[in-house]
């Protein structure tokens, strides 16, 4: 199967921008879940995406974040207005707890 | 919580010696995984058990899985400089297709 590929790699934005994170390919899985990571911490969950819609979200994943797939084969996660603590490594990963995950390589976001 | 804790926090050993990593849990669950991350770098998936395994291998990977214990290990036999990483397990849950990750242990293999 094709790896998972993020973008940006790096991204960094001012304090209350926007950012959009990408994740593709994804075509023919139904399964999608978001992931961050701050600098030195644990992998946190953020959200779980099935069949189109979310399926789960943690606390974190508050009104400032939105997940989409805008088309077939895209994955998004948008932060409206970021902050310093949104600053982490961001993962995008499909699959299932029954067959285990590919996680994407990451999106490094550094808000200043 | 149902988060997997590893332990130890970090571990540091001579290169060729074996490396062993335990995690915890605190609720039932399905499946069991571990994962390795290189520094700044993404998560790998190594090996899934299932709740009703108690040992899998995988190349120089073996872990093992105590459900009556909520516990699970994972060697790495004849360790490599590349072996250098953090070792996540996670966990998930009945009817729940997200996994809860552990804080990690830190392995560095000395040359």
């Amino acid at each position: 199967e094709p790896e998972v590929t993020q973008t940006p790699s790096h991204q960094v934005t001012q304090m209350g921008q926007e950012v959009i994170l990408r994740c593709v390919p994804i075509s023919n899985h139904l399964y999608f879940y978001w992931y961050r990571q701050i600098l030195g911490q644990k992998v946190e969950f953020l959200v779980s995406f099935y069949n189109n819609e979310i399926s789960e979200k943690s606390e974190i994943f508050d009104d400032q974040f939105s997940v989409e797939r805008p088309d077939g084969s895209n994955f998004t996660l948008k932060i409206r207005s970021t902050k310093l603590e949104d600053s982490a490594m961001y993962f995008c990963a499909r699959g299932t707890s029954v067959y285990g995950y590919t996680f994407g390589s990451g999106t490094r976001l550094t808000v200043v | 919580s149902q988060q997997g804790e590893e332990d130890p926090q970090a571990l540091s050993i001579q290169e060729g010696e074996n490396a062993t990593m335990n995690c915890s849990y605190k609720t039932s669950i399905n499946n069991l995984q571990w994962y390795r991350q290189n520094s700044g770098r993404g998560l790998v998936h190594l090996i899934l058990i299932r709740s009703n395994e108690r040992e899998k291998h995988s190349g120089r990977l073996r872990v093992t899985l105590d459900t009556s214990k909520k516990s699970s290990s994972l060697l790495i036999t004849a360790s490599r400089a590349a072996d250098t990483a953090s070792y996540f397990c996670a966990t998930d849950a009945d009817r729940d297709d997200k996994i809860i990750f552990g804080k990690g242990t830190r392995l560095h293999i000395l040359p």
